[in-house]
């Protein structure tokens, strides 16, 4: 089945920094794919989803994802962060072909913004 | 639309007894997920229904923990007997189908601290 992996599980960075997040699933194909947000103390809210067309997604709060077939990845990135981006991000893939299904979550990466 | 909702927000109870959480998922959807998260074992899928009906409870960690769903706008997770290392917050989440078309929308979650 599908799986996906967050390498960084925990990033720190300064205000007004670059920041890109990993996200890789284990096969190819045509796959949806999801990230996440949980900002602390609340629930997990979503941020932006891929499912076809332009590789390069836009999502809220400036954040965008670039789904990259070869490389089976959909890293999430933001040009210039603030403090209130703290928060945790989850990466998410349904397990297998069948888009009607179940999506699995990413173990996670932390985010830490320095103010 | 109200979200998925969940109550209570905050359950503290002492060891050994039952502990009942609550869930109501937006209306329309036809699956609901619960999960659980500590920041031991990040988040973890317990159970999931698609249509009232129980589709995969390979998540639930013991015989402990139970789960229903008897109509569509309504679902239980029960704990009985519950134990000091069952702490952790709880979530809720549906969707349309089983989520991998569209996503899914979380509840705000229930702290459960058992004591």
């Amino acid at each position: 089945a599908q799986s996906v992996s967050q390498h960084n599980h925990h990033v720190i960075l300064s205000e007004a920094a670059s920041l890109e997040l990993g996200c890789n699933y284990s096969y190819g194909g045509t796959v949806n794919l999801f990230w996440y947000v949980q900002y602390p103390g609340q629930h997990l809210q979503l941020l932006l989803k891929y499912f076809s067309g332009d590789p390069l997604v836009k999502g809220i709060k400036g954040f965008e994802a670039e789904f990259i077939k070869s490389k089976f990845s959909f890293n999430l990135r933001k040009p210039s962060v603030q403090w209130s981006d703290t928060a945790e991000y989850f990466c998410a893939v349904p397990p297998g072909w069948n888009r009607d299904d179940k999506i699995i979550f990413g173990k996670g990466t932390r985010l830490h913004i320095l103010p | 639309d109200a979200g998925v909702i969940q109550s209570p927000r905050h359950e503290v109870t002492e060891m050994g007894q039952e502990v009942t959480l609550r869930c109501k998922p937006i209306s329309g959807h036809n699956s609901l997920f619960w999960y659980r998260q500590t920041m031991m074992r990040g988040l973890e899928l317990l159970i999931y229904f698609n249509n009232n009906v129980p589709i995969d409870d390979s998540g639930m960690p013991e015989d402990r923990f139970s789960a229903k769903m008897p109509n569509a706008s309504f679902s239980t997770l029960k704990i009985q007997p519950s134990e000091p290392r069952d702490s952790a917050v709880y979530f809720c989440a549906s969707s349309l189908d089983l989520g991998a078309g569209y996503g899914y929308t979380f509840g705000s979650g229930t702290r459960l601290t058992v004591v």
